[in-house]
């Protein structure tokens, strides 16, 4: 089975901080992927990234980056100069490669972000 | 434009009612899931359904019940046997079946039982 958590329930930051989240999964496969979504407060989740067991590669994309160690099994994603509208509950989520099982996604109990002005 | 469409928005349910979420996409997606969230918890995977007249029980199908009758389309019942309805609804779809296809999501259906 499949777990993801999210230790940090809240983070409240001001305007231009920086923002890290916390996520820690687990997994028996070795194929897997990891996503982070973010859910504003009209309710629906959007994907923000992607990124496959077999890529350790940390990157950054604008404003948001990734760290992804194996070693520790942790994703964790950080927003660069946190503004406003950075302001939702972020999730982040886990698929294993099951045959016919397609994009079941385990998701962790999410962090809400409140950035302040 | 493209996306996935769920109605109603608010739904409220007395007890022993069955009621019927809705929800529609025309991103031409060939998987749709059914999730619900509850208060300061992660989304929880109800029923699931990979192609047209086939589906899969997900994580907590218990007193909820689907239909997959055309590709655009994924209606989940929510059942009298079921005891605790109230929570937030999200559908989603993606492309294809495997581990790494993004999920679009909808905006969601919030159930409330009076």
């Amino acid at each position: 089975a499949q777990k993801v958590t999210q230790a940090q329930t809240e983070i409240s930051v001001v305007e231009k901080e920086d923002v890290t989240l916390d996520c820690v999964y687990e997994t028996r496969d070795t194929t897997y992927y990891l996503f982070w979504y973010k859910q504003p407060p009209s309710g629906e989740l959007v994907f923000l990234i992607r990124r496959n067991s077999f890529d350790e590669q940390n990157e950054i994309s604008g404003r948001y980056s990734w760290n992804f160690q194996k070693s520790t099994s942790s994703f964790n994603f950080t927003i660069t100069a946190s503004q406003v509208v950075d302001s939702a509950v972020y999730f982040c989520a886990l698929s294993v490669l099951i045959k016919a099982a397609g994009n079941k996604l385990t998701f962790g109990g999410g962090t809400r972000v409140l950035v302040k002005p | 434009d493209g996306g996935i469409t769920q109605s109603p928005k608010y739904l409220f349910r007395k007890e022993g009612q069955n009621v019927t979420l809705s929800c529609e996409q025309n991103l031409n997606h060939d998987a749709m899931y059914w999730y619900r969230q509850d208060p300061g918890q992660g989304l929880r995977l109800i029923y699931y359904s990979q192609i047209v007249n086939d589906f899969q029980k997900g994580d907590i199908a218990e007193g909820y019940s689907v239909s997959r009758e055309k590709k655009e389309s994924f209606p989940l019942t929510v059942t009298s046997a079921q005891k605790n309805p109230t929570a937030f609804y999200l559908c989603a779809s993606s492309a294809r079946e495997g581990a790494g296809t993004e999920a679009f999501f909808g905006q969601g259906t919030r159930l409330t039982v009076v």
